[in-house]
């Protein structure tokens, strides 16, 4: 079957790094993303990644390992803004994203 | 209209009753999707279209139909409503299969 693992909550103090660590079994690759949900509002694009390494975009980087079916968001410079749920998915060999139940960040300042 | 739209944004609805959750988008974007997701759960596709004309079963299909008449519009519909069925339900488009998916606001629903 597929599986899409990442912790189901963790807490971080504000201007601190945070790293949401997600690993996946699915049936093909082709991409992992992050996005990002705010309580009570849709998902927000965060990062893409498809080939092995990091991406870095502002405060927020991504790394992928496909070989280990394993990826990481690293937030830096934590804002209160920043509480959020962060979702992994992977887009399988049918296209099609599967996605994990999101890990509920939260922030102490 | 900017993005995508979805109504209503919440209902009530008893259990036996049929009801169309609606979805435009003005991006043209050629793919369009619906989910679902609960409490605890990931995001669950229910069906998906790559392209107008064309629909596709999802993971979670049964007691839900899709059309695609045309490229903004992706109407999802509850045939006959069931209390398992109660979710909050958002559509997505991208400009392609390939394409990071954009989401609408969602719709709550509650039936009973």
């Amino acid at each position: 079957g597929q599986n899409i693992d990442q912790p189901t909550e963790m807490t971080a103090t504000e201007g601190a790094i945070v790293q949401i660590n997600c690993t996946y079994q699915t049936s093909g690759f082709n991409g992992l993303f992050w996005y990002q949900q705010h309580a009570g509002e849709a998902p927000t694009f965060l990062s893409y990644n498809v080939l092995d390494g990091l991406e870095e975009k502002g405060r927020f980087s991504s790394f992928l390992s496909r070989s280990k079916g394993y990826s990481y968001l690293l937030l830096k410079e934590l804002q209160m803004k920043d509480s959020a749920s962060y979702l992994c998915a992977v887009r399988d060999s049918n296209y099609q994203l599967i996605w994990g139940a999101g890990t509920k960040l939260i922030i102490k300042p | 209209i900017a993005g995508i739209t979805q109504a209503p944004t919440s209902q009530i609805l008893a259990a036996g009753r049929r009801m169309t959750l609606r979805c435009t988008q003005d991006m043209r974007h050629n793919a369009m999707y619906w989910y679902r997701q609960d409490l605890g759960l990931g995001l669950r596709l229910i069906h998906y279209s790559n392209t107008a004309g064309t629909t596709g079963k999802g993971e979670v299909p049964d007691g839900y139909s899709v059309s695609r008449a045309n490229t903004d519009d992706f109407p999802l519909t509850l045939a006959s409503a069931v209390p398992s069925q109660t979710s909050v339900y958002f559509c997505a488009s991208s400009s392609g299969v390939e394409g990071e998916q954009f989401f609408g606001p969602g719709t709550r629903l509650t039936v009973l």
